[in-house]
Protein backbone atom coordinates (compact mmCIF):
# COMPACT_ATOMS: atom_id res chain seq x y z
CA UNK A 1 0.00 0.00 0.00
CA UNK A 2 0.89 3.88 -0.23
CA UNK A 3 3.29 5.40 2.28
CA UNK A 4 3.09 8.14 3.65
CA UNK A 5 3.44 11.08 1.06
CA UNK A 6 4.99 14.46 0.95
CA UNK A 7 4.67 17.69 -1.40
CA UNK A 8 6.66 19.31 -2.54
CA UNK A 9 9.91 17.59 -2.29
CA UNK A 10 11.94 20.78 -2.14
CA UNK A 11 10.80 24.31 -2.05
CA UNK A 12 12.77 27.01 -2.39
CA UNK A 13 11.97 30.29 -1.19
CA UNK A 14 12.88 33.71 -0.24
CA UNK A 15 12.85 35.47 3.23
CA UNK A 16 9.55 36.73 4.15
CA UNK A 17 7.45 35.02 2.07
CA UNK A 18 4.90 32.37 3.30
CA UNK A 19 5.52 28.76 2.88
CA UNK A 20 2.64 25.74 2.94
CA UNK A 21 3.75 21.59 3.14
CA UNK A 22 1.61 19.28 2.48
CA UNK A 23 1.39 15.36 3.79
CA UNK A 24 -0.77 12.68 3.07
CA UNK A 25 -0.54 10.08 5.80
CA UNK A 26 -1.13 6.36 5.41
CA UNK A 27 -4.85 6.34 5.04
CA UNK A 28 -6.82 5.08 8.12
CA UNK A 29 -3.76 6.50 10.51
CA UNK A 30 -5.61 8.68 13.00
CA UNK A 31 -2.52 10.13 14.32
CA UNK A 32 -0.40 12.34 12.51
CA UNK A 33 3.27 14.70 13.27
CA UNK A 34 5.18 17.16 12.03
CA UNK A 35 8.98 17.00 12.55
CA UNK A 36 12.12 19.95 11.88
CA UNK A 37 15.71 18.28 10.69
CA UNK A 38 18.16 21.12 10.23
CA UNK A 39 21.52 19.92 7.99
CA UNK A 40 23.51 16.92 10.39
CA UNK A 41 20.60 17.68 13.37
CA UNK A 42 18.06 15.12 15.09
CA UNK A 43 14.57 15.28 14.85
CA UNK A 44 13.08 18.32 16.24
CA UNK A 45 9.16 17.07 16.85
CA UNK A 46 7.10 20.29 15.92
CA UNK A 47 3.28 19.76 16.39
CA UNK A 48 0.97 16.08 16.57
CA UNK A 49 -2.63 15.42 15.94
CA UNK A 50 -4.88 12.35 17.36
CA UNK A 51 -7.98 11.96 15.75
CA UNK A 52 -10.59 14.76 16.64
CA UNK A 53 -8.31 15.75 19.78
CA UNK A 54 -7.00 19.10 20.29
CA UNK A 55 -3.59 19.11 18.60
CA UNK A 56 -0.14 18.53 20.53
CA UNK A 57 1.29 22.31 19.46
CA UNK A 58 4.04 22.08 22.34
CA UNK A 59 6.99 21.89 19.90
CA UNK A 60 5.85 24.88 17.42
CA UNK A 61 8.94 27.35 17.27
CA UNK A 62 7.32 30.16 16.93
CA UNK A 63 3.68 31.75 16.30
CA UNK A 64 5.01 31.71 12.64
CA UNK A 65 4.47 28.10 12.50
CA UNK A 66 0.90 26.58 12.01
CA UNK A 67 -0.74 23.22 11.01
CA UNK A 68 -4.33 21.80 10.17
CA UNK A 69 -5.31 18.52 9.56
CA UNK A 70 -8.76 18.21 7.55
CA UNK A 71 -10.52 15.25 7.78
CA UNK A 72 -8.61 13.78 9.88
CA UNK A 73 -6.48 13.01 7.00
CA UNK A 74 -4.25 15.27 5.20
CA UNK A 75 -2.26 18.18 6.97
CA UNK A 76 -0.78 21.15 5.74
CA UNK A 77 2.31 22.99 8.15
CA UNK A 78 2.05 26.56 7.36
CA UNK A 79 5.54 28.99 8.09
CA UNK A 80 4.94 32.58 7.63
CA UNK A 81 7.09 34.92 6.51
CA UNK A 82 9.77 32.85 6.79
CA UNK A 83 13.02 33.48 7.67
CA UNK A 84 16.83 32.02 6.69
CA UNK A 85 16.57 29.63 10.13
CA UNK A 86 13.16 28.36 8.64
CA UNK A 87 15.89 26.50 6.40
CA UNK A 88 15.27 22.44 6.85
CA UNK A 89 13.83 19.31 6.42
CA UNK A 90 10.22 18.96 6.83
CA UNK A 91 8.92 15.67 8.13
CA UNK A 92 5.26 14.32 8.27
CA UNK A 93 4.67 10.94 10.44
CA UNK A 94 1.71 8.96 10.80
CA UNK A 95 0.82 6.43 13.17
CA UNK A 96 -2.26 4.02 13.65
CA UNK A 97 -3.85 4.80 17.34
CA UNK A 98 -3.41 1.83 19.69
CA UNK A 99 -1.15 -0.42 18.24
CA UNK A 100 0.93 -2.10 19.61
CA UNK A 101 4.04 -1.37 17.82
CA UNK A 102 3.41 2.42 18.38
CA UNK A 103 5.18 2.45 15.06
CA UNK A 104 5.47 6.00 12.93
CA UNK A 105 5.82 5.87 9.64
CA UNK A 106 7.51 8.70 7.72
CA UNK A 107 7.22 10.19 4.25
CA UNK A 108 10.54 11.53 2.48
CA UNK A 109 10.52 15.20 3.54
CA UNK A 110 10.18 18.31 1.90
CA UNK A 111 13.47 20.02 1.97
CA UNK A 112 12.74 23.92 2.85
CA UNK A 113 15.60 26.36 1.50
CA UNK A 114 15.03 30.41 2.31
CA UNK A 115 17.28 32.62 0.55
CA UNK B 1 12.86 14.80 32.07
CA UNK B 2 12.34 14.51 28.72
CA UNK B 3 15.35 14.21 26.65
CA UNK B 4 16.85 11.24 25.45
CA UNK B 5 20.68 11.56 25.04
CA UNK B 6 22.20 9.67 22.76
CA UNK B 7 26.02 8.95 21.83
CA UNK B 8 28.11 8.89 20.26
CA UNK B 9 27.60 11.32 16.87
CA UNK B 10 29.66 9.75 14.72
CA UNK B 11 30.71 6.53 14.16
CA UNK B 12 33.28 4.70 12.15
CA UNK B 13 33.55 0.93 12.01
CA UNK B 14 35.08 -1.43 9.77
CA UNK B 15 33.18 -3.98 7.57
CA UNK B 16 32.91 -7.14 10.15
CA UNK B 17 33.06 -5.06 13.18
CA UNK B 18 30.50 -4.53 15.70
CA UNK B 19 28.97 -1.03 15.70
CA UNK B 20 27.48 0.06 19.08
CA UNK B 21 25.39 3.56 20.12
CA UNK B 22 23.76 4.40 23.26
CA UNK B 23 21.10 6.13 24.61
CA UNK B 24 20.20 7.42 28.30
CA UNK B 25 17.06 8.32 29.69
CA UNK B 26 15.80 10.02 32.49
CA UNK B 27 11.83 9.59 32.54
CA UNK B 28 11.24 6.68 34.20
CA UNK B 29 7.57 6.54 33.03
CA UNK B 30 8.85 6.22 29.51
CA UNK B 31 7.83 2.61 28.32
CA UNK B 32 8.85 1.80 24.24
CA UNK B 33 12.15 2.95 23.09
CA UNK B 34 12.42 2.25 18.79
CA UNK B 35 15.29 2.82 17.12
CA UNK B 36 15.00 4.55 13.83
CA UNK B 37 17.51 3.97 10.86
CA UNK B 38 17.70 7.07 8.13
CA UNK B 39 19.33 6.85 5.28
CA UNK B 40 20.72 10.10 3.07
CA UNK B 41 17.48 11.90 1.06
CA UNK B 42 14.69 9.76 3.19
CA UNK B 43 12.70 9.49 5.84
CA UNK B 44 13.45 7.50 9.33
CA UNK B 45 12.10 3.73 9.42
CA UNK B 46 11.36 1.93 12.54
CA UNK B 47 14.26 -0.98 12.43
CA UNK B 48 14.27 -2.43 16.13
CA UNK B 49 12.31 -1.42 19.44
CA UNK B 50 11.86 -2.65 22.35
CA UNK B 51 9.65 -2.48 25.74
CA UNK B 52 11.31 -2.74 29.78
CA UNK B 53 9.85 -6.12 30.51
CA UNK B 54 13.02 -7.39 28.73
CA UNK B 55 16.67 -6.56 29.00
CA UNK B 56 17.38 -7.30 25.10
CA UNK B 57 15.78 -8.22 21.87
CA UNK B 58 17.78 -9.69 18.84
CA UNK B 59 16.58 -9.36 15.04
CA UNK B 60 18.95 -10.93 12.59
CA UNK B 61 22.18 -8.96 13.07
CA UNK B 62 20.41 -5.89 15.66
CA UNK B 63 20.20 -6.30 18.85
CA UNK B 64 18.66 -3.46 21.43
CA UNK B 65 20.42 -4.21 25.27
CA UNK B 66 17.92 -2.46 27.84
CA UNK B 67 19.11 -1.60 31.75
CA UNK B 68 16.10 -0.02 33.22
CA UNK B 69 17.79 0.30 36.40
CA UNK B 70 20.60 2.58 34.68
CA UNK B 71 17.63 4.04 32.43
CA UNK B 72 20.31 3.43 29.63
CA UNK B 73 19.51 1.41 26.41
CA UNK B 74 21.80 0.63 23.44
CA UNK B 75 21.95 -0.73 19.99
CA UNK B 76 24.18 -3.48 18.67
CA UNK B 77 25.15 -4.15 15.43
CA UNK B 78 26.81 -7.22 14.57
CA UNK B 79 29.37 -8.14 11.54
CA UNK B 80 28.56 -4.11 10.75
CA UNK B 81 28.26 -4.01 6.87
CA UNK B 82 29.10 -1.00 4.16
CA UNK B 83 25.00 -0.95 3.69
CA UNK B 84 24.49 -0.19 7.23
CA UNK B 85 25.96 2.91 6.90
CA UNK B 86 23.29 5.60 7.68
CA UNK B 87 22.07 7.61 10.54
CA UNK B 88 20.48 5.79 13.66
CA UNK B 89 18.06 7.72 16.20
CA UNK B 90 17.48 6.17 19.39
CA UNK B 91 13.49 7.33 20.74
CA UNK B 92 11.26 7.01 23.66
CA UNK B 93 7.43 6.86 24.41
CA UNK B 94 5.10 6.65 27.08
CA UNK B 95 1.57 5.98 26.83
CA UNK B 96 0.99 7.74 23.91
CA UNK B 97 2.12 7.98 19.82
CA UNK B 98 4.37 10.73 21.09
CA UNK B 99 8.32 10.00 20.43
CA UNK B 100 11.08 11.59 21.95
CA UNK B 101 13.95 11.43 19.89
CA UNK B 102 17.69 11.05 20.63
CA UNK B 103 20.12 13.44 18.57
CA UNK B 104 21.11 10.86 15.74
CA UNK B 105 24.46 8.76 15.47
CA UNK B 106 26.00 8.80 12.04
CA UNK B 107 27.35 5.32 11.48
CA UNK B 108 29.67 4.94 8.07
CA UNK B 109 31.01 1.38 8.09
CA UNK B 110 33.79 0.73 5.55
CA UNK B 111 34.94 -2.13 3.73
Amino acid sequence: GAGVSQSPSNKVTEKGKDVELRCDPISGHTALYWYRQSLGQGLEFLIYFQGNSAPDKSGLPSDRFSAERTGGSVSTLTIQRTQQEDSAVYLCASSEQGAISNEQFFGPGTRLTVL
Amino acid sequence: QQQVKQSPQSLIVQKGGISIINCAYENTAFDYFPWYQQFPGKGPALLIAIRPDVSEKKEGRFTISFNKSAKQFSLHIMDSQPGDSATYFCAASWNTDKLIFGTGTRLQVFP
